[in-house]
């Protein structure tokens, strides 16, 4: 079963705009919860990502917000641009599971011109 | 720059050929991992390498096997291929001081099986 669930699977967004993405996890012995950003032809690479005991963190265009509670988290794209189009996973780790890392379905971000 | 490098990054082959994919690594990481990725279900593990006498499985092994030759080779055999081993497959590293657990992720392999 799928422990992180990503959504939406593809989005579509005008220049401009702000994308968002939304995770959700059953597991609440994750202790982080990274993004990562994949372009065509290439591996992932990480983001950006977070722990549990802040509810929001920002890197430039690039937001995630954390609720615990809720055992949710979203990445947010201020001001997308046509460069971001690329596909972007949701994960999340455990400091005792030794790296591994459980991720979400993928969503594939287009912003168009 | 410190990499991690598959061979081959394309490959067509047959149902019932064994096949191997190579992943090599110069960031002097112990830790190494295979993934495979389908569209609409990311990226799932298939085994994972904490260090040269170490192999575990991860949640989808079955019809692989692996083999870490050194600390900078960890390769990914299917002994059988079959049609639903049609996949994207990525080889990372990671070293445990880095935060988040982040992982290195090389360039995918892309795996056809008629």
């Amino acid at each position: 079963q799928q422990q992180v669930k990503q959504s939406p699977q593809s989005l579509i967004v005008q220049k401009g705009g702000i994308s968002i993405i939304n995770c959700a996890y059953e597991n609440t012995a994750f202790d982080y919860f990274p993004w990562y950003q994949q372009f065509p032809g290439k591996g992932p690479a990480l983001l950006i990502a977070i722990r549990p005991d802040v509810s929001e963190k920002k890197e430039g265009r690039f937001t995630i917000s954390f609720n615990k509670s809720a055992k949710q988290f979203s990445l947010h794209i201020m001001d997308s641009q046509p460069g971001d189009s690329a596909t972007y996973f949701c994960a999340a780790s455990k400091e005792t599971s030794g790296s591994r890392l459980t991720f979400g379905e993928g969503t594939q971000l287009t912003v168009n011109p | 720059d410190a990499d991690v490098t598959q061979t081959p990054r394309n490959r067509i082959t047959k149902t019932g050929k064994r096949i191997m994919l190579e992943c090599s690594q110069t960031k002097g990481h112990d830790r190494m991992y295979w993934y495979r990725q389908d569209p609409g279900l990311g990226l799932r593990l298939i085994y994972y390498s904490f260090d040269v006498k170490d192999i575990n499985k991860g949640e989808i092994s079955d019809g692989y096997s692996v083999s870490r030759q050194a600390q900078a080779k960890f390769s990914l055999s299917l002994e059988s291929a079959i049609p639903n081993q049609t996949a994207l497959y990525f080889c990372a590293t990671s070293d445990p001081v880095r935060p988040y657990n982040e992982q290195f992720f090389g360039p995918g392999t892309r795996l056809t099986v008629l």
